[in-house]
């Protein structure tokens, strides 16, 4: 069965330091998304992507992040300069409105654990 | 989107069948009923939606009431590894942001 990957599982950088975090969709899918979870938080919404461009974007989503489709396969999210209270998960998911019943079903990665020291 | 409200958590015990309740009284027409899991901080995997019908897949039913004001996902035969937070999530067609909440932490007892 298809899946989104994501690599690597786990980042562990300096504060200040620029991270990109890299996301495989299923191949046929044309939306794309990253979401954040804290620590025991919710998972947030931070930014959907189509037909190479943001379609919506968060609060959360300021301009020290950033999302890239640089080839056909490749999504990439990256932090310019990360802060301590970047440490999280970062989960990327894909959809594929098409074929969804008329439902756009948002399929999700295994995440990137995000450590900020 | 519709609010919804979970549980905060329930046990359930393995081989019997898990009903997870969820209530939205909110929703509006155009809105689908999604259900969501999360085992231990993976990622959140997608279970099943549906709109009006009542839905069935490989894991799991989804009975949607006459009102459209709650709902309740069934897992027919909970197993330990069903152990996860279940979401319930109320999104329309076109909506890009899913509103994931606290969820329900579901635990099945051997």
């Amino acid at each position: 069965e298809p899946e989104v990957t994501q690599t690597p599982s786990h980042q562990v950088t300096q504060m200040g330091q620029e991270v990109i975090l890299r996301c495989v969709p299923i191949s046929n899918h044309l939306y794309f998304y990253w979401y954040r979870q804290i620590l025991g938080q919710k998972v947030e919404f931070l930014v959907s992507f189509y037909n190479n461009e943001i379609s919506e974007k968060s609060e959360i989503f300021d301009d020290q992040f950033s999302v890239e489709r640089p080839d056909g396969s490749n999504f990439t999210l990256k932090i310019r300069s990360t802060k301590l209270e970047d440490s999280a998960m970062y989960f990327c998911a894909s959809s594929d409105p098409i074929s969804g019943r008329g439902t756009d079903t948002q399929y999700f990665g295994p995440g990137t654990r995000l450590t900020v020291l | 989107d519709a609010k919804t409200t979970q549980p905060t958590s329930m046990d359930c015990a393995e081989g019997r069948a898990a009903n997870l309740p969820c209530n939205h009284s909110t929703i509006s027409g155009n809105e689908y009923v999604y259900w969501y899991r999360q085992i231990h901080s993976q990622g959140p995997q997608y279970i099943i939606h549906g709109l009006k019908n009542n839905e069935t897949n490989e894991m799991a039913s989804l009975i949607i009431t006459e009102d459209r004001k709650s709902s309740t996902l069934i897992l027919p035969h909970a197993t330990l590894r069903d152990t996860a937070v279940y979401y319930c999530i109320v999104s329309s067609y076109g909506n890009n942001r899913l509103a994931f909440g606290k969820g329900n932490q579901v635990v099945v007892i051997p």
